[in-house]
């Protein structure tokens, strides 16, 4: 199956400098990667996925890059908030596979105002 | 529009129970998932069921069993618990694949 690997786990940034979250992917074949955002007490939503057909996507403050020949993933999160604090899981997802989707064990961000 | 609502939000089980996680959704999705969530670990798929009728195993099925009698509903059964199995459960759905799985607000299950 594939491995997904995330870094860092832990990221502290001050309000309004960039966060950025790396994840690598094992499978060649997976072929669509979501992020999703979790607040306390509460369960994973999805903020922004890129198909493996795209290199970058942007939602505001939001971007996520694909490298496929690397077989990288990075979440970018500009002009950084308070409330953009959260634990952040990247995930991968193989074709074929009744969209299971694979997780990376997460990065908790704080964003210290 | 409610989504996904899962029951109980919480319970502590002796070990050797039997229980039973509930998971409805009302977005007509066919897909469903279940997912254990420990920290360090990030979140383990345990089954999942393309349409109903049919379910599949994840990565981390074994002391787990669903059941997928219509589209709305995929409850999680613990035969028999063991404490190894205190986590957060977490019932997704999505449409066709590949797409967002939308995630539930997730049961808090300690086992003693």
């Amino acid at each position: 199956g594939e491995n997904v690997e995330q870094h860092p786990s832990t990221l502290s940034v001050q309000e309004g400098d960039s966060a950025v979250i790396k994840c690598t992917y094992s499978d060649s074949a997976s072929n669509y990667f979501p992020w999703y955002k979790q607040e306390l007490g509460k369960g994973p939503q999805l903020i922004i996925d890129i198909r493996s057909n795209v290199g970058e996507k942007k939602d505001q403050r939001i971007a996520v890059t694909l490298n496929k020949t690397a077989k990288h993933f990075s979440l970018h999160i500009t002009e950084t908030q308070p409330e953009d604090s959260a634990v952040y899981f990247c995930a991968a997802s193989i074709p074929n596979t009744g969209n299971q989707f694979y997780f990376g064990t997460g990065t908790s961000l704080t964003v210290i105002p | 529009i409610a989504g996904i609502t899962q029951a109980p939000t919480s319970q502590i089980l002796a070990a050797g129970r039997r229980m039973t996680l509930r998971c409805t959704q009302d977005m007509r999705h066919n897909a469903m998932y279940w997912y254990r969530q420990d920290l360090g670990l990030g979140l383990r798929l345990i089954h999942y069921s393309n349409t109903a009728g049919t379910t599949g195993k994840g990565e981390v099925p074994d002391g787990y069993s669903v059941s997928r009698a219509n589209t709305d509903d995929f409850p999680l059964t613990l035969a028999s618990a063991v404490p190894s199995q205190t986590s957060v459960y977490f019932c997704a759905s999505s449409d066709l694949p590949p797409g967002e799985q939308f995630f539930g607000p997730g049961t808090r299950l300690t086992v003693l």
